[in-house]
C-alpha cells in the first residue's frame, strides 16, 4: 500500500494567516492527490483533486501544488469557516489511502 | 444535486455481520461514469477506504478487509450496500458512502453524512 504522511499533525492559526500543510507519499503518485476538509462530526468534503484542481464551491483562497511524492495545500488567508481537519488522499492505485489529517484550530 | 444517505444498525455484536445501505438520490447508480464506494473512520483516526462497486457489479476491495467484505449494488432500488463479516471492536467507527469517478483521476464526491457503527455486546 502507498503510505501517506502529513505535517504538521496540528496547527494553531489566526484569521487572516497564511497556512501551509504538507503531504508526502511513500512512492511516486504523479498528480493523483486529493485534499479533503472535514469539520467536527461531519463528512469530509472534496476541496482539491489532481493536486491542484479546485473543486466545486471551494474558495479561491485554497490552492494545491506538487507532484510525485510531495504536495502542499495552502490557505492564503484563513477564514473562520476554514477551521477543521484537512486530509490528503492518493488516487494513484488501490487500495486508495489517506493521510492521518492535519487539524487546524484557532490561535 | 446528487445526495447519498447511509442507513443501518448503529450497534452490532462481535462476530456478527455489519450491514449498511447507501441510498442515492438526484442521480442513478446505473451510471457508467462512477464507482460507488465505502470508507470508514474509527473515532479520532484517519479515513480508510473499504472498497467500491460499479453498476455492473464489479468490485474492488481493500486487501486488509477483503476476506470479510462484500459490496453490492441494487439498481432497481438505486442503492448500494456493505456487508462486513465477523466484526470486532476494531470495526467500530463512522462509515461513509461516497461516489468515485470511474474515468480519469478518482476522487470522492459527494459523501453521505456518515453513520456511526459500534461493535459491542
Amino acid at each position: 500500500d502507498i503510505q501517506m504522511t502529513q505535517s504538521p499533525p496540528s496547527l494553531s492559526a489566526a484569521v487572516g494567516d497564511r497556512v501551509t500543510i504538507t503531504c508526502r507519499a511513500s512512492q511516486n503518485i504523479r498528480s493523483y492527490l486529493n485534499w479533503y476538509q472535514q469539520k467536527s462530526g461531519k463528512a469530509p468534503k472534496l476541496l482539491i483533486s489532481t493536486a491542484s484542481t479546485l473543486q466545486g464551491e471551494a474558495p479561491s483562497r485554497f490552492s494545491g501544488s506538487g507532484s510525485g511524492t510531495d504536495f502542499t495545500l495552502t490557505i492564503s488567508s484563513l477564514q473562520p469557516e476554514d477551521f477543521g481537519t484537512y486530509s490528503c488522499q492518493q488516487s494513484y492505485m488501490t487500495p486508495f489511502t489517506f493521510g492521518p489529517g492535519t487539524r487546524v484550530d484557532m490561535k | 444535486q446528487m445526495q447519498l444517505q447511509e442507513s443501518g444498525p448503529g450497534l452490532v455484536k462481535p462476530s456478527q455481520t455489519l450491514s449498511l445501505t447507501c441510498t442515492v438520490s438526484g442521480g442513478s447508480v446505473s451510471s457508467d461514469t462512477y464507482y460507488w464506494t465505502w470508507i470508514r473512520q474509527p473515532a479520532g483516526k484517519g479515513l480508510e477506504w473499504i472498497g467500491r462497486v460499479y453498476s455492473g457489479g464489479t468490485t474492488k476491495y481493500n486487501p486488509s478487509l477483503e476476506s470479510r467484505v462484500t459490496i453490492s449494488v441494487d439498481t432497481s432500488k438505486n442503492e448500494f450496500s456493505l456487508n462486513l463479516d465477523s466484526v470486532t471492536a476494531a470495526d467500530t467507527g463512522v462509515y461513509y458512502c461516497a461516489r468515485d469517478l470511474r474515468w480519469g483521476a478518482p476522487h470522492f464526491d459527494p459523501w453521505g453524512q456518515g453513520t456511526l457503527v459500534t461493535v459491542s455486546s
